[in-house]
């Protein structure tokens, strides 16, 4: 089993819809959630962390944290074409001390 | 407040070489972590550093090695360079102990020929 896994994708929605993008960890130790977004040739940026249990909401992103059934998600609500990318849930804390764990990424389209 | 910056952004390097690659990190930030991101195994973990000692280190051969000075800025080295080792390389800082968010740089862009 993998430690971070993520929803297989890509994910393909329209302009104007809600994503979600859903992820599960195997460490129930872990103790922080983030997710980055990556576009094609450049670097995760972070978009999202939560530390506790229920929902964290900024702008038009809200992640949900459910450490009892070791679950995060990330919902984007009214999706653009510039939410295309990649998204990476990264996971810490437990044994890995200073060390983001990821999953495989899902990639996400929104087309017009 | 500048990002965290990385150099040099693409290298070439010839089987059996070394390299070198450098990451400054976000004024302020004293834990450093390195990744190496590929296609095949996505974003893996080599090590981190805080306050100049390395606190975790991930499954990577002792050709990969790291060390942060006393600025925080930290240098990786990679030696006897194989085909594998072409890959992205992420730097990352965070501002805390422990369990923060990381804040990545460009990446440096290795290519073994």
């Amino acid at each position: 089993q993998k430690e971070v896994e993520q929803n297989s994708g890509p994910l393909s929605v329209p302009e104007g819809a809600i994503a979600s993008l859903n992820c599960t960890y195997s460490d129930r130790g872990s103790q922080s959630f983030f997710w980055y977004r990556q576009y094609s040739g450049k670097s995760p940026e972070l978009i999202m962390f939560i530390y506790s249990n229920g929902d964290k909401e900024d702008g038009r992103f809200t992640a949900q944290l459910n450490k009892a059934s070791q679950y995060v998600s990330l919902l984007i609500r009214d999706s653009q074409p510039s939410d295309s990318a990649t998204y990476l849930c990264a996971v810490t804390g437990g044994t890995s001390y200073g060390k983001l764990t990821f999953g495989q990424g899902t990639i996400l389209t929104v087309h017009p | 407040k500048a990002g965290v910056t990385q150099t040099p952004r693409y290298l070439i390097k010839t089987r059996g070489q070394q390299v070198t690659l450098s990451c400054s990190p976000i004024s302020g930030h004293r834990s450093v972590s390195w990744y190496q991101q590929t296609p095949g195994q996505g974003l893996q973990f080599l090590f981190e550093y805080f306050s100049e000692t390395q606190r975790n280190k991930g499954n990577f051969p002792g050709r990969f090695s790291g060390r942060q000075f006393s600025n925080s800025r930290s240098e990786m080295n990679v030696s006897t360079l194989e085909l594998g080792d072409s890959a992205l390389y992420l730097c990352a800082s965070s501002p805390r102990v422990q369990d923060t968010e990381a804040f990545f740089g460009q990446g440096t862009r290795l290519t073994v020929v």
